[in-house]
């Protein structure tokens, strides 16, 4: 059973544009979520994560949004560059415990 | 920002061998480290939770036998594979929570392949 839904599965945004992804959760239990990027043959980096008492986190060009009533949270990329292409995960956990990630979105930005 | 190794990145092997893989956290203690597996073009598995001083914590449908995990010290997670088999190859990776930050970091990850 998929405990965190992602969508969309894959998103092309030119250069300059906006980034968003979105995710959905059931588990009340979960209070971290954080979102991961990952590049071909490397392993996921941390890039911004959020806990349930703030409604949004920014980090440069990152923002996390988070909704608590909806259980959903999404990921906002601002002036994407072509070098943001990657897989992005999301991903929620009570805290200590294993992450349970989303699917992940293959972003592509165009020049 | 929190770091952590794995080593080897890469390792091929034949069929019945078996392969240890270590993760250590270089500039934070780690009582939990988590073992991944990924699949191309999919998202990560959680196969095992491992805590410092005491025994793994397998998800289901994972083979405790198979896949030996060991951790050691605050430092230092292994997950050795057993006697493994081309099914056995893929994309492992560990990740350690720093306890001070909550943040859970992931290792860049052991590409193995079983011939």
């Amino acid at each position: 059973q998929q405990q965190v839904k992602q969508s969309p599965q894959s998103l092309i945004v030119q250069k300059g544009g906006i980034s968003i992804i979105n995710c959905a959760y059931e588990n009340t239990a979960f209070d971290y979520f954080p979102w991961y990027q990952q590049f071909p043959g490397k392993g996921p980096a941390l890039l911004i994560a959020i806990r349930p008492d703030v409604s949004e986190k920014k980090e440069g060009r990152f923002t996390i949004s988070f909704n608590k009533s909806a259980k959903q949270f999404s990921l906002h990329i601002m002036d994407s560059q072509p070098g943001d292409s990657a897989t992005y995960f999301c991903a929620a956990c009570p805290s200590g415990y294993a992450l349970n990630f989303g699917k992940g979105t293959s972003l592509l930005v165009t020049p | 920002g929190a770091v952590v190794s794995q080593h080897p990145s890469w390792v091929i092997c034949k069929s019945g061998t078996s392969v240890k893989i270590e993760c250590r956290s270089l500039d934070f203690q780690a009582t939990t480290m988590f073992w991944y597996r990924q699949f191309p073009k999919q998202s990560l598995m959680l196969m095992a939770t491992s805590n410092e001083g005491s025994k793994a914590t397998y998800e289901q449908g994972v083979e405790k036998d198979k896949f030996l995990i060991n951790h050691a010290s605050l430092t230092l997670s292994t997950l050795t594979v057993t006697s493994a088999h081309p099914e056995d190859s893929s994309f492992y990776i560990c990740s350690a929570r720093d306890p001070f930050t909550s943040g859970q970091y992931f290792g860049p990850g052991t590409r193995l392949t079983v011939l």
